[in-house]
């Protein structure tokens, strides 16, 4: 089966700096990567994703970037905010949303 | 506004009793999902369901079972609850040709 991870496991930085949480997986199947966001004590929520047939994808602050090749895709948050602090997870799929497999999460705290 | 309701949001049970965790969507969603989230596990899938009667074992099934005689609605059951059952239990839902998960609010349970 897929073998999801996410590097790193916890990550701190200062307001305004940049986050990049990266995600291997092992499936070459995987054609749909997205990202997840679950703040404390909220319910996961969708914040970007992206198709294989795509290498990034930007909205406002975060982007995705995906390197198909290598088996990997990575989160890219921007000028970080106190409100980006959460717990974020990747989550490789295919099959049209029957197949997914979540990482273990990486825990981003922002520090004002 | 996709709305996904479970109907707790805490439960603790005794060890051996049967349990039932219900999951509602209003979006007429084929595809719903149950999870366990437990701290540097991620999100672990139990058990999926792409059609009305529909069930497929996910990652890690033993102990549960599901049932959907509606399409709306999805439940998780511990036939028999063990104390390794304590975790969160989140229920998504999600459209047949999307990839997008929506997930509900979480029931806490406590197995004791």
């Amino acid at each position: 089966g897929e073998n999801v991870e996410q590097h790193p496991s916890t990550l701190s930085v200062q307001e305004g700096d940049s986050a990049v949480i990266k995600c291997t997986y092992s499936d070459s199947a995987s054609n749909y990567f997205p990202w997840y966001k679950q703040e404390l004590g909220k319910r996961p929520q969708l914040i970007i994703d992206i198709r294989s047939n795509v290498g990034e994808k930007k909205d406002q602050r975060i982007a995705v970037t995906l390197n198909k090749t290598a088996k990997h895709f990575s989160l890219h948050i921007t000028e970080t905010q106190p409100e980006d602090s959460a717990v974020y997870f990747c989550a490789p799929g295919d099959n049209y949303g029957q197949n997914f497999v979540f990482g273990p999460g990486t825990r981003l705290s922002v520090l004002p | 506004d996709v709305k996904v309701t479970q109907s707790s949001r805490y439960l603790v049970k005794r060890t051996g009793e049967k349990v039932f965790l219900e999951c509602v969507q209003d979006m007429d969603h084929e595809n719903m999902f149950w999870y366990r989230q437990d701290p540097g596990l991620g999100l672990r899938l139990i058990y999926f369901s792409y059609d009305v009667k529909m069930k497929e074992k996910g990652d890690i099934p033993e102990g549960y079972s599901v049932s959907r005689e509606k399409k709306e609605r999805f439940s998780l059951i511990l036939e028999s609850a063990s104390t390794n059952q304590t975790s969160m239990y989140l229920c998504a839902s999600g459209g047949a040709n999307s990839y997008e998960q929506y997930f509900g609010p979480g029931t806490r349970l406590t197995v004791t």
